[in-house]
C-alpha cells in the first residue's frame, strides 16, 4: 500500500533537547512538507522541499531544521531554539507544487515538551 | 499579504445541508483546496477549484468566485461521520505555497 508515514505518533521530550520527527513516503512524490498545527489554528508551514537535496523555509522555520537526502524521506528536527515546540506536527507530500497537485498527509506526531 | 477567513464553528442536523464559506485575499491566486480533518487525524483532500463555478463530488460540492475571493463547501445529506473540521487552503501563484485557513469545526446533531 502506498502512503505517507510518520513516527512516533506521540513523543515526549524534556526542555532543551533536540528531537527528530520521521516522515517517509512511498508515493514517489517529489515534494514534501512539514506543518505545525496548534489548537484552534490552521496549519502553518515550517519547511518544504520540491526535490531531493533542496528545501526552503516556510513561514515559521525558526528553531527547526530539515534534510532531504532521499526522495522518500524528509525528517524534521525540532531544536532547543524553538520556543514553543509542543504541537501537532504533520508531514505531507505531493507530486508537484503547482496547480491541482493536492497534498497527502501523514497521521501526524504529537510532540509534548515537558 | 495573504489572509483566509472561515467561520470557527458551525452546527447542523443529520440529513440536512450545510454551507461552509471561505473568503481569501492573496497577491496571486492559483487554486483553492478544501480538506476534511477529523480530530487528532490527518487532513484528507476533498476538492480543488481553480476556475469559477461549482465542482460536484457526490454529497460534497465546492464553489469558487475568483472576482469575489470567495468559496464555499456544500455538504448534503449530512451524516454523523461528517463531524470534523473543514480547512480552506489557497495556493499562492508567486511561490506555489499553500496557505491554510484556521478551519471550521462542524458539529452534526442527531
Amino acid at each position: 500500500d502506498g502512503g505517507i508515514t510518520q513516527s512516533p505518533k506521540y513523543l515526549f521530550r524534556k526542555e532543551g533537547q533536540n528531537v527528530t520527527l520521521s516522515c517517509e513516503q512511498n508515493l514517489n512524490h517529489d515534494a514534501m512538507y512539514w506543518y505545525r498545527q496548534d489548537p484552534g489554528q490552521g496549519l502553518r508551514l515550517i519547511y518544504y522541499s520540491q526535490i531531493v537535496n533542496d528545501f526552503q523555509k516556510g513561514d515559521i522555520a525558526e528553531g527547526y531544521s530539515v534534510s532531504r537526502e532521499k526522495k522518500e524521506s524528509f525528517p524534521l528536527t525540532v531544536t532547543s531554539a524553538q520556543k514553543n515546540p509542543t504541537a501537532f506536527y504533520l508531514c505531507a507530500s505531493s507530486f508537484g507544487t503547482s496547480g491541482a497537485n493536492e497534498q497527502f498527509f501523514g497521521p501526524g506526531t504529537r510532540l509534548t515538551v515537558l | 499579504g495573504q489572509n483566509i477567513d472561515q467561520p470557527t464553528e458551525m452546527t447542523a442536523t443529520e440529513g440536512a445541508i450545510v454551507q461552509i464559506n471561505c473568503t481569501y485575499q492573496t497577491s496571486g491566486f492559483n487554486g483553492l483546496f478544501w480538506y476534511q480533518q477529523h480530530a487528532g487525524e490527518a487532513p484528507t483532500f476533498l476538492s480543488y477549484n481553480v476556475l469559477d463555478g461549482l465542482e460536484e463530488k457526490g454529497r460534497f460540492s465546492s464553489f469558487l468566485s475568483r472576482s469575489k475571493g470567495y468559496s464555499y463547501l456544500l455538504l448534503k445529506e449530512l451524516q454523523m461521520k461528517d463531524s470534523a473540521s473543514y480547512l480552506c487552503a489557497v495556493r499562492d501563484k508567486r511561490d506555489d505555497k499553500i496557505i491554510f485557513g484556521k478551519g471550521t469545526r462542524l458539529h452534526i446533531l442527531p
